[in-house]
């Protein structure tokens, strides 16, 4: 079945980076768009960025565009979310799902936490 | 981005009686190659949110018979047949056919 395995979160100052990996199994990863959704309790869920089967097509919410990277290693199964210059607001546990337009099967999660 | 509305934001229900929450979406979520990417969460406290119901009325594999999905166009309904104590937590619709992915507020199921 579908396993995905977030890690790489933590608490970071303002202004700093983090990298999210996802390692993923159980499915042909590279026939499949994947995408990152954060949670947290002031903004609920929001979909941050996606990215297709070949990494040809990338998307990011607004609220990330110019900080956030989506990218993917298909020979090891991984994606990855490069977050730059984080702010308070970014402050959220992130989840690695599979999918471009579909969402099946998450990950646990991976909290960050950016105080202000 | 597309708003998606859900109600009730509060269900409580009596074991083995039904459930049905609403989502409403803000335009139109067929996507241009014909599906309706409209899913179906399920979130258990201390869990991560696990799909139920994806395009629209799709069980997903595990998932029990007494969770059905229906709607089109914009208005689009969870039902649970009979409510039981392992159905507690909270529901999300989600809308996938336009980025950004948005998700309705939630509507938290609890037992009378």
């Amino acid at each position: 079945q579908v396993q995905l395995v977030e890690s790489g979160g933590g608490a970071v100052q303002p202004g700093r980076s983090l990298r999210l990996s996802c390692a993923a199994s159980g499915f042909s990863f590279s026939n499949y768009g994947m995408h990152w959704v954060r949670q947290s309790p002031g903004r609920g869920l929001e979909g941050v960025a996606r990215i297709s089967y070949d990494g040809s097509d990338k998307d990011y919410a607004d609220s990330v565009v110019g900080r956030f990277t989506i990218s993917r290693d298909n020979s090891k199964n991984m994606v990855f979310l490069q977050m730059n210059s984080l702010r308070a607001e970014d402050t959220a546990v992130y989840y690695c799902a599979k999918g471009f337009y579909d969402s099946g099967g998450w990950g646990q999660g991976t909290l960050v936490t950016v105080p202000p | 981005d597309v708003v998606m509305t859900q109600s009730p934001l509060s269900l409580p229900v009596t074991l083995g009686q039904p459930a049905s929450i609403s989502c409403t979406s803000s335009q139109s979520l067929v996507n241009s190659d014909g599906d309706i990417y409209l899913n179906w969460f399920q979130q258990r406290p201390g869990q991560s949110p696990r799909r139920l119901i994806y395009k629209v009325s799709y069980r997903d594999s595990g998932v029990p018979d007494r969770f059905s999905g229906s709607g089109s166009g914009t208005d689009f309904t969870l039902k649970i047949s009979r409510v039981e104590a392992e159905d507690v937590g909270v529901y999300y619709c989600m809308q996938g056919t336009h980025w950004p992915k948005t998700f309705g507020g939630g509507t938290k199921v609890e037992i009378k």
